[in-house]
């Protein structure tokens, strides 16, 4: 139980474009997902906390006009990369937390998307 | 907010050889500690973690310890074999703060055959 998924996994797109990323909760209900961006060889670095039905709460430095949160369902966060520049190619990851887990406030990770802006 | 450092940022073991790995924190409220595992291009994933209430976890070959005064916290792997060879984060978080992970640098480790 408790996966996590995104799509697309890997994405490639011209400088100017926005990008879409979805992440949903498969087999449970998640009110809270995050987002994280890894650049290579780098740690996972929070961008923002994602509430089902309110707006998005964005890290110091994270521009929310270019990164555009919508968590419109307890299944289902979307992340939109505006105006892709090469700057914002990186490894974006979301995470859920499952209400009723077991664990304490473990998050569950999806597998990843790559963003190549060119 | 919680920073989270974390120590050495590579380290290379013989196999069956132990590994370990440091984190400090320097919000004395958080409590919950996981250990994620990544391999290149995947996505982390929880291998062992610990709450502030408790001192130490051990599941298998994995260990944990948790020093809330010194605010450190440490990773043990013994008896490495090659498909240890990842990189390895420790984290922080506070549930009153909403359940955000801090993440340290990462260590990558390479257990040599």
């Amino acid at each position: 139980g408790a996966v996590v998924s995104q799509h697309p996994s890997w994405v490639i797109c011209k400088s100017g474009t926005s990008v879409k990323i979805e992440c949903r909760s498969l087999d449970f209900q998640a009110t809270t997902m995050f987002w994280y961006r890894q650049f290579p060889k780098q740690s996972l670095m929070l961008m923002a906390t994602s509430n089902e039905g309110s707006k998005a709460t964005y890290e110091q430095g994270v521009e929310k006009d270019k990164f555009l949160i919508n968590h419109a369902s307890l299944t289902l966060s979307t992340l939109t990369v505006t105006s892709a520049h090469p700057e914002d190619s990186s490894f974006y990851i979301c995470s859920a937390i499952a209400p009723a887990s077991a664990k304490y406030n473990e998050q569950f990770f999806g597998p990843g998307t790559r963003l190549t802006v060119l | 907010g919680e920073n989270v450092e974390q120590h050495p940022s590579t380290l290379s073991v013989q196999e069956g050889d132990s590994a370990v790995i440091k984190c400090t924190y320097s919000d004395s409220a958080s409590n919950y500690f996981p250990w994620y595992k990544q391999e290149l291009g995947k996505r982390p994933q929880l291998i062992i973690d610990i709450r502030s209430n408790v001192g130490e976890k051990k599941d298998q070959r994995i260990a944990v310890t948790l020093n809330k005064t010194a605010k450190h916290f440490s990773l043990h792997i013994t008896e490495t074999q090659p498909e240890d060879s990842a990189v390895y984060f420790c984290a922080a978080t506070i549930k009153a703060a909403g359940n955000k992970l801090t993440f340290g640098g990462g260590t990558r480790v390479l257990v040599k055959p």
